[in-house]
């Protein structure tokens, strides 16, 4: 079973469009740890956020926000006015304690961001 | 600050010949080590990690293998290619035993096999 979900394969907007990246993880640990990745056209992969299990308080840095749901176990990143230098496929992964610090990543968001 | 390499950038080679990537970290010490491929399309699958020298640990099987000769370089290697072992290798490095550290990823290595 895939333990992170990215249900948004491709989204096209507009220059200046909010756009939201849907995240939604699957564990039965209590501690873990969630992150989202950029991977612009070079291939690199940018770490963006990292976020516990415990602290649900929705994060702001930018542009960038993040919500984290426990409830409906999902972590979802929102880019607001978006560039087109937002333009990159987004992961988002799964981080669980005794998997020997194995990340589980999403299959990946490939946005475009239309000048 | 930390760096992380890998070479080459790009390689062709045909089927069934051996292959060796290496990634080098620089700047930490003690690093846990990682190699994903990165088939078409965009998931990203975790082949090898490592926690120090000499340990590795592979999570699928495939005529890929990895080792560790040194604390900060990781290689990743194969007697005979196959098609399908086309795709692009990212290598990752983290610090300490927890699994609350976010990796970082090297520029990576886009490998095509003819």
């Amino acid at each position: 079973a895939q333990k992170v979900t990215q249900a948004q394969t491709e989204i096209s907007v507009v220059e200046k469009e909010d756009v939201t990246l849907d995240c939604v993880y699957e564990t039965r640990d209590t501690t873990y740890y969630l992150f989202w990745y950029k991977q612009p056209p070079s291939g690199e992969l940018v770490f963006l956020i990292r976020r516990n299990s415990f602290d649900e308080q929705n994060e702001i840095s930018g542009r960038y926000s993040w919500n984290f749901q426990k409830s409906t176990s999902s972590f979802n990143f929102t880019i607001t006015a978006s560039q087109v230098v937002d333009s990159a496929v987004y992961f988002c992964a799964l981080s669980e304690p005794n998997t020997g610090n194995q990340f589980y990543f999403g299959t990946g968001t490939s946005l475009t961001v239309i000048p | 600050s930390q760096t992380i390499h890998q070479w080459p950038a790009t390689l062709v080679q045909p089927v069934g010949s051996p292959l060796s990537l290496e990634c080098t970290v620089e700047g930490t010490s003690n690093p846990n080590l990682y190699w994903y491929r990165q088939a078409a399309g965009r998931g990203l699958q975790l082949l090898f990690y490592s926690v120090g020298i000499g340990q590795i640990s592979s999570e699928v099987p495939q005529n890929l293998s990895a080792s560790r000769p040194q604390d900060r370089q990781f290689i990743l290697s194969s007697k005979k290619l196959l098609l399908s072992d086309s795709g692009f290798y990212l290598c990752a490095w983290s610090v300490g035993q927890g699994f609350y550290n976010e990796q970082f990823f090297g520029p990576g290595t886009r490998l095509t096999v003819l």
